[in-house]
């Protein structure tokens, strides 16, 4: 099993529709987790961080389901510049500190 | 506040041909990556810094160097490059709690 694992999409919704991806984690131990966003050929840019408690930004929300393990995002009202990869990241808690990535989600957003 | 700074955006080599890829953060960040995304392999990291003089691997460190002589620098070198390093290469500084920020990315073309 890989440690992160997310579905690669592509997911393409018209504007205006809700939409939420899922990002699953191996390690029970992980603590820290991110949503990041990146746009063609671009780099990754960090969009949320995801906490125990769940957490809002605008139209964006994250949330962490530790006994299933995998945080998911969810997007309302998506607009087209929602369109881009989204790119979940895990702690790996063995050895120093790192950040695992998932592949990525692709998302379309359609007028 | 440049943030993470990598240089060059773009290279073609040759196989066999050396190079050096730059990144210079000015976040005062003790931790820093190296990172290839591939299509479908997403981001792997490469090596990594805890702290200026430390170096450590990553996944996929084979065929690659790094140097971390001052805080604010982390280098990566090909020795000689193969076609196997054609990728996009994204340098990335900060700390697994706080998530974290990413160059723009140097595109490497082996040919």
């Amino acid at each position: 099993r890989k440690e992160v694992e997310q579905d690669p999409g592509p997911f393409n919704v018209p504007e205006g529709a809700t939409v939420a991806f899922n990002c699953t984690y191996s390690n029970s131990a992980s603590q820290s987790f991110f949503w990041y966003r990146q746009d063609c050929r671009k780099e990754p840019k960090l969009l949320m961080s995801v906490y125990s408690s769940g957490n809002e930004d605008g139209r964006f929300t994250a949330q962490l389901n530790r006994a299933s393990q995998y945080i998911s995002l969810l997007i309302r009202d998506s607009k087209l510049s929602d369109s881009a990869t989204y790119l979940c990241a895990v702690n790996r808690v063995q050895g120093a500190q790192k950040l695992v990535f998932g592949q990525g989600t692709r998302l379309t957003i359609n007028p | 506040n440049a943030g993470v700074t990598q240089t060059p955006k773009f290279r073609v080599l040759k196989t066999g041909q050396s190079m050096t890829l730059l990144c210079a953060q000015d976040m005062n960040h003790e931790y820093m990556y190296w990172y290839r995304q591939d299509p479908g392999m997403g981001l792997r990291l490469i090596h990594y810094s805890v702290g200026e003089g430390t170096t450590a691997k990553g996944e996929v460190p084979d065929g690659y160097n790094v140097s971390r002589l001052k805080k604010q620098n982390f280098l990566l070198g090909l020795e000689s490059a193969a076609p196997s390093q054609t990728s996009v290469y994204f340098c990335a500084s900060g700390i697994t709690q706080g998530g974290y920020t990413f160059g723009s990315g140097t595109r490497l073309t082996v040919v």
